[in-house]
């Protein structure tokens, strides 16, 4: 069964880099003929799309985001990984990763997330 | 960037009622649409995609329809499991865009 975590620190500073990254066990990244997903959900809002990558590298992003999300993609260790750089308090929310479907970018499998904190 | 936007808000529905919510899209996305239920402190878990076809292991009381600009989740007989948060999402083109999503109470 495959599973994905998000592993990370838990606590960033504002203007520093947020970086995440999932790992996938019970299948394999390079299977997928879609785009993997980064989507975070601030406390007691909806979800936002963040960025989405291919298992050869290929990307899109949020275009709100686009200037500072960097997603990328370690199929040797079975990964793939978020930044967000000059992060603000606006930036605090629950990340999740997530796994796409069999027939495009809708994402069938989540990780469990994993909460981020903007503070000093 | 495709806008979606979900109604109502907030649905308070009777166990066994039915609960309809909507979905609109700002251009159309063909069938390229999905439905998720979160539940508080979980994640979104995916209950419809290609506007119509239930996820595996979904109960068969969750049906979707709809094509274009125009999509509905229906619930037919709710339970009270089914209190949560459903959000529709497109995934036509890039940026994929979600739903503020919908509040499901139990009356």
């Amino acid at each position: 069964q495959l599973q994905l975590q998000e592993s990370g620190p838990g606590l960033v500073k504002p203007s520093e880099t947020l970086s995440l990254t999932c790992t996938v066990s019970g299948g394999s990244i390079s299977s997928s003929y879609y785009y993997w997903g980064w989507i975070r959900q601030p406390p007691g809002k909806g979800l936002e799309w963040i960025g989405s990558i291919y298992y050869s590298g290929g990307t899109y992003y949020n275009p709100s985001l686009k200037s500072r999300v960097t997603i990328s993609v370690d199929t040797s260790n079975n990964q793939f990984s978020l930044q967000l750089s000059s992060v603000t308090a606006a930036d605090t929310a629950v990340y999740y990763c997530a796994r796409p479907g069999r027939g495009g970018s809708y994402y069938d499998s989540w990780g469990q997330g994993t909460l981020v904190t903007v503070s000093s | 960037e495709m806008v979606m936007t979900q109604s109502p808000a907030t649905l308070s529905v009777s166990p066994g009622e039915r609960a309809t919510l909507s979905c609109r899209a700002s251009q159309s996305v063909s069938s390229n649409l999905a439905w998720y239920q979160q539940k508080p402190g979980q994640g979104p878990r995916l209950l419809i995609y290609g506007a119509s076809t239930r996820a595996t292991g979904i109960p068969t009381r969750f049906s979707g329809s709809g094509s274009g600009t125009e999509f509905t989740l229906t619930i037919s007989s709710l339970q009270s499991e089914d209190s949560a948060v459903y959000y529709c999402q497109q995934y036509h083109n890039w940026p994929l865009t979600f739903g503020g999503g919908t509040k499901v109470e139990i009356k």
